[in-house]
């Protein structure tokens, strides 16, 4: 079946715009997690939801950043007058329940002049 | 704060040779330690993962070694070969805590023909 995908790819905005980021889980998997990944660097935890609700959001960086899945399925991250030091790739994970397997997407390359 | 910490940051090893990768963490209450790998462009792919009550595990080419007194686990890839060519990252979670990967920050390999 078809993996996890996120839209856009590709993402340059300016300082201070605002932007949406969006994940398509694989189907029927309940736990959704977000990462960001620094070049060179591991991916690091920002948010994951078990069904619609924020289970843990302890590793957003400031309140520019939110996320929502209110549907249980799809789940878009926020981020508000961006700034350079949010470049990075954001990646999104999910599994068919919050222990299993995380299965990764291709990720979305934000990029902010 | 690092609280998986990984090396080398890059390795090069020649075809059929065996690659070694070093992780230790701090957290005592790390359950789960997964090892990922992240072709350019890609996110990144579940390879082997062990539990703590085990101190080593095989799959394939693949071993997970692992000493809990030490705080350390290891990735050892034998035979390697020029597909395998890409970023591995460790992580560890706390099973109680949904799942939430805390990542080492990577090991770029690259086997030469």
């Amino acid at each position: 079946g078809a993996g996890v995908s996120q839209t856009p790819s590709n993402k340059v905005t300016e300082k201070g715009k605002y932007v949406e980021l969006r994940c398509d889980p694989i189907s029927g998997h309940t736990a959704l997690y977000w990462y960001r990944q620094s070049l060179g660097q591991g991916p690091e935890f920002l948010i994951y939801f078990q069904g619609t609700g924020a289970a843990d959001d302890s590793g957003l960086p400031n309140d520019r950043f939110f996320a929502v899945r209110p549907e249980g399925s799809v789940s878009t991250l926020k981020i508000q007058r961006t700034e350079r030091g949010d470049s990075a790739m954001y990646l999104c994970a999910s599994s068919l329940f919050n222990r299993d397997t995380q299965y990764f997407g291709p990720g979305t390359r934000l990029t902010v002049l | 704060q690092q609280q998986v910490k990984q090396s080398p940051q890059s390795l090069i090893v020649q075809k059929g040779g065996i690659s070694i990768i070093n992780c230790a963490y701090e957290n005592t209450a790390f359950d789960y330690f997964p090892w990922y790998q992240q072709f350019p462009g890609k996110g990144p792919a579940l390879l082997i993962a062990i539990r703590p009550d085990v101190s080593e595990k095989k799959e394939g080419r693949f071993t997970i070694s692992f000493n809990k007194s030490a705080k350390q686990f290891s990735l050892h890839i034998m035979d390697s070969q020029p597909g395998d060519s890409a970023t591995y990252f460790c992580a560890a979670t706390r099973y109680n805590q949904g799942g939430k990967l805390i990542f080492g920050q990577g090991t770029e390999l690259s086997v030469k023909p």
